[in-house]
C-alpha cells in the first residue's frame, strides 16, 4: 500500500529537549516536505527536498533543521524547541503532481 | 513567491444547498491548482484540481473553475452532504516551480446542516 508514515502521532515535551519526527514514503517520491498547521494560518512549508541531499528551506524554517540521506526518508528535527513550535505537523512526498500528506504529528512544548 | 487568498474562512450551508469556496492567487506563470479536503483529524487529500489550459474540471458533485485573467480559482459543491462538512484547501505552485512546491490558502471550514 501506497504511504506516507509519520512517527510519533503525538508527542509532548519540555523546552530545549531536542527531539526528531520521523518520515518515511515507499512510494519512490523525489520531493518531500513538511508543513506545519495551525489555527487560521493554514499549512505552512518548512522545508522541502527535490531528491537525496538536497534541502532548501520553505516559509517558516527557524528553530528546524531537515536532512535526506536516503530518498525514503526526511526526518524533521528540532534542536531546540520552544512553546512556538506547538503545532500539528505534516509530512508530504510527491512526484510532481500530487502532493501525498502523512497522518500527522502533533507536537506540544511545555 | 506565490500569495493565496482564499475566502470565506467558514461556510455553512443547509444540506443539499450548494457552496462555493474561492482562491486568488498572485503569480501569473502558475499552471496547475488543486484543493485538498481535511477532515476533521484526519490528513489533507486531493480532491479535485484544474491545469490553466482548461477553464471548468468535474467530478461528480465537484467542480472548479479558473479564471486566468482574474488569477481566481473557486470549488463548487452542489448537493451538499453531512460528510462533505471538512476543511478545504486551496494551493497554487512556485514560480516557476512543478507541481509538487506548493503555496495553501488559509482554509476555509465547512460545515453542512441535516
Amino acid at each position: 500500500e501506497a504511504q506516507v508514515t509519520q512517527n510519533p502521532r503525538y508527542l509532548i515535551t519540555v523546552t530545549g529537549k531536542k527531539l526528531t519526527v520521523t518520515c518515511s514514503q515507499n512510494m519512490n517520491h523525489e520531493y518531500m516536505s513538511w508543513y506545519r498547521q495551525d489555527p487560521g494560518l493554514g499549512l505552512r512549508q518548512i522545508y522541502y527536498s527535490m531528491n537525496v541531499e538536497v534541502t532548501d528551506k520553505g516559509d517558516v524554517p527557524e528553530g528546524y533543521k531537515v536532512s535526506r540521506k536516503e530518498k525514503r526518508n526526511f526526518p524533521l528535527i528540532l534542536e531546540s524547541p520552544s512553546p512556538n513550535q506547538t503545532s500539528l505537523y505534516f509530512c508530504a512526498s510527491s512526484s510532481g503532481i500530487e502532493q501525498y500528506f502523512g497522518p500527522g504529528t502533533r507536537l506540544t512544548v511545555t | 513567491g506565490e500569495n493565496v487568498e482564499q475566502h470565506p474562512s467558514t461556510l455553512s450551508v443547509q444540506e443539499g444547498d450548494s457552496a462555493v469556496i474561492k482562491c486568488t492567487y498572485s503569480d501569473s506563470a502558475s499552471n496547475y491548482f488543486p484543493w485538498y479536503k481535511q477532515e476533521l483529524g484526519k490528513r489533507p487529500q486531493l480532491i479535485i484540481d484544474i491545469r490553466s489550459n482548461v477553464g471548468e474540471k468535474k467530478d461528480q458533485r465537484i467542480a472548479v473553475t479558473l479564471n486566468k485573467t482574474a488569477k481566481h480559482f473557486s470549488l463548487h459543491i452542489t448537493e451538499t452532504q453531512p460528510e462533505d462538512s471538512a476543511v478545504y484547501f486551496c494551493a497554487a505552485p512556485y514560480s516557476g516551480a512543478g507541481s509538487y512546491q506548493l503555496t495553501f490558502g488559509k482554509g476555509t471550514k465547512l460545515s453542512v446542516i441535516p
